[in-house]
């Protein structure tokens, strides 16, 4: 699976909208861009995940660039609670079943 | 739609005492995976197991710890002689298909102190 780099951490004023940066660049063309949160010691929550196309859902969007080797996950109104560590995590089909977990960014929403 | 759960939240052994994890999957769901959060740490993947079998065990340390997932009943994950470097916290994730790119969802996890 593509190696990920994220920001160790980063800060959201409430209300605004949060834009968590994940860089890909070997990324191939079956692989998938999944992300993931984890507030504080609970089990991880899935967000979303995309391929090709930019993907919305109820809580983000997820904005991956024409070569595919950055993606943006949008958290469009933050509040305290989206206070949490993201992982983006690059998933290939027909590989290893197994999420790589790294050091993801901490994401502070400030009041 | 109950999630992935997980029993007991807290356990608390002393060393070379046996310590036993449970995992309940999704409803619908016949895949489980077990990963370990050592403290600090991100999660690091430990097993797969559909029902009756291991699939992936390459995460697993290849003492003292064991992984099933009868047909009937939870996944237990099971770690014999605990030791004080087993204190951390133990996520159960589960999913619909055995795919790749299945999406994973994980229950609150099963905090292991060992004293």
């Amino acid at each position: 699976d593509a190696k990920t780099t994220q920001p160790p951490s980063m800060d959201c004023a409430e209300g605004r909208a949060a834009n968590l940066p994940c860089n890909h660049s070997t990324i191939s063309g079956n692989e998938y861009v999944y992300w993931y949160r984890q507030i504080h010691s609970q089990g991880p929550q899935y967000i979303i995940h995309g391929l090709k196309n930019n993907e919305t859902n109820e809580m983000a969007s997820l904005i991956i660039t024409e070569d595919r080797k950055s993606s943006t996950l949008i958290l469009p109104h933050a509040t305290l609670r989206d206070t949490a560590v993201y992982y983006c995590i690059v998933r290939v089909e027909l590989g290893a079943n197994n999420l790589f977990f790294g050091t993801g960014t901490r994401l502070t929403v400030i009041p | 739609n109950a999630g992935v759960m997980q029993n007991p939240r807290h356990l608390v052994r002393r060393r070379g005492q046996e310590a036993r994890l449970r995992c309940s999957p999704m409803k619908g769901h016949s895949h489980v995976y077990w990963y370990r959060q050592l403290p600090e740490e991100g999660l690091k993947f430990m097993v797969y197991l559909q029902k009756e079998n291991i699939i992936d065990e390459s995460g697993m340390p290849k003492e003292r710890f064991s992984a099933e997932f009868p047909k009937e009943g939870p996944s237990i994950l099971r770690i014999q002689q605990v030791v004080r470097g087993d204190s951390a916290a133990y996520f159960c994730a589960s999913s619909p298909r055995g795919s790749s790119t299945d999406t994973q969802y994980f229950g609150p996890g099963t905090r292991l102190t060992v004293l």
